[in-house]
């Protein structure tokens, strides 16, 4: 039973697209994340929800959005892809902050 | 900014050696420090975390040593295994953004046979 699921794993798409990376969590925690992995192993935060409520938005660009429809699921939409956002995206989740964080196994995204 | 800076990039181990990874702060306000283990196509996965009360904490073969005055703190696999080859990143948080974990820059540990 996967704690931290994440699909697809893998996700080729031209730039201009539109796509979508969906995440569900079964642990019962109460917060979710977005981090961003880039070619050097970098990893940065980009988004995170407590129980349905946006509580860190880092500076990412306006064509990334967030969505959590339940506590369980945090979804992340890119609009009009660009080269730059090649990388692997890590959804995660913990229980009352930052102490016990559970990844889940990350999806690559390829932007041609 | 990287608040939190990572060293070494690579390090390569005989099996049955030390391994050890360093980490060094500036921000004070950072109250929680762990561990991440990552392997290839994984997700990082927590390996031991320290508070600044503390100098040192030990589960297995990873310690954390842990020196406030230097705003250090540092990685030590003892008995290094093949199995322990990941890269492993150093992480810290602060009490007014305990949602948000900062990482290190990663080190990819190879141990060889």
């Amino acid at each position: 039973d996967t704690a931290v699921s994440q699909t697809p794993k893998y996700l080729v798409t031209q730039m201009g697209n539109d796509k979508s990376i969906k995440c569900e969590q079964n642990l019962g925690h109460d917060t979710m994340y977005w981090y961003k992995q880039d070619s050097k192993k970098f990893l940065k935060i980009m988004f995170s929800y407590n129980n349905k409520e946006l509580i860190i938005n880092e500076t990412v660009p306006n064509r990334f959005s967030p969505k959590s429809p339940d506590k369980a699921h945090l979804n992340l939409h890119i609009n009009s892809l660009e080269l730059g956002d090649s990388a692997v995206y890590f959804c995660a989740s913990s229980q009352g902050g930052v102490h016990g964080y559970t990844f889940g196994s990350g999806t690559r995204l390829t932007v041609v | 900014q990287q608040q939190v800076k990572q060293s070494p990039q690579s390090l390569i181990v005989q099996k049955g050696g030390i391994s050890i990874i360093n980490c060094a702060y500036e921000n004070t306000a950072f109250d929680y420090f762990p561990w991440y283990q990552q392997f290839p196509g994984k997700g990082p996965a927590l390996l031991i975390a320290i508070r600044p009360d503390v100098s040192e904490k030990k589960e297995g073969r990873f310690t954390i040593s842990f020196n406030k005055s230097a705003k250090q703190f540092s990685l030590h696999i003892m008995d290094s295994q093949p199995g322990d080859s990941a890269t492993y990143f150093c992480a810290a948080s602060t009490v007014d953004s305990s949602y948000k974990l900062i990482f290190g820059s990663g080190t990819r540990l190879l141990v060889r046979p």
